[in-house]
């Protein structure tokens, strides 16, 4: 059973660019959060969709979107990069829709992002 | 402000010391705590903990919550290299129960020397 696949893994940017992410979940996981990993400020959630639809919500700037297709892969995209967009970005997913345990996640092993 | 605090931030030991990660939280409506190994990139799933003063195990690894305390430890015996790692502690974010949304801790980086 594949893992949550996340691409790409490595990028580089400069300040004022736009990035998109990528991340399929595990086959059969409807849920997909993104989280964003800096060595300062450790993993904070930057967003979940489920069912196409935006979930919940951190608090990032407007700068950090994202979005959910039918087939439950989820990207990501941080338009006019900043220096401080330099991180780790994570994506996780989960297979129960509500409930006790829908919050186990399962990582993908994150695309780096480093903006110059 | 919910937040998870973790001690210490980073731990050398020898293989074979057992350690004590701790994981202190204030969160209003806690519902459960969790904690993550990540050894390269991908965080993995250890434990779940929702009632207070239960352990839960696997190995020489386990872990118990003190709700009234508001804390978590996660206890490693006889510890190898292959355990070195971040730790990750999270609790489940208030008003957002069994999803995604969690909030972590800044992880405990352990280090074990052979």
């Amino acid at each position: 059973k594949a893992g949550v696949t996340q691409t790409p893994r490595y990028l580089i940017k400069t300040r004022g660019q736009q990035v998109t992410l990528s991340c399929s979940p595990i086959s059969g996981h409807r849920s997909v959060s993104w989280y964003q990993q800096t060595p300062g400020q450790g993993l904070q959630f930057l967003f979940e969709y489920f069912s196409e639809t935006q979930r919940n919500k951190g608090n990032f700037p407007g700068r950090f979107s994202g979005r959910q297709f039918s087939n439950s892969r989820s990207e990501m995209n941080v338009s006019t990069l900043e220096l401080g967009d330099s991180a780790l970005y994570l994506c996780a997913s989960s297979h129960l829709t509500r409930g006790s345990g829908a919050n186990v996640l399962t990582f993908g092993a994150g695309s780096r992002l480093t903006v110059l | 402000e919910d937040k998870v605090v973790q001690s210490p931030l980073s731990l050398v030991v020898h293989e074979g010391d057992t350690v004590t990660l701790n994981c202190s939280y204030e969160v209003t409506n806690f519902r459960s705590l969790l904690w993550y190994k990540q050894e390269k990139k991908a965080p993995t799933f250890l434990f779940m903990l929702t009632s207070s003063g239960i352990e839960k195990k696997s190995g020489r690894l386990s872990s118990i919550l003190d709700k009234k305390e508001l804390f978590s430890i996660l206890n490693i015996t006889a510890t190898q290299t292959g355990d070195s790692a971040i730790y990750l502690c999270a609790v489940e974010a208030p008003g957002s129960s069994n999803t995604g949304k969690l909030i972590f801790g800044q992880g405990t980086t352990l280090q074990v020397k052979p």
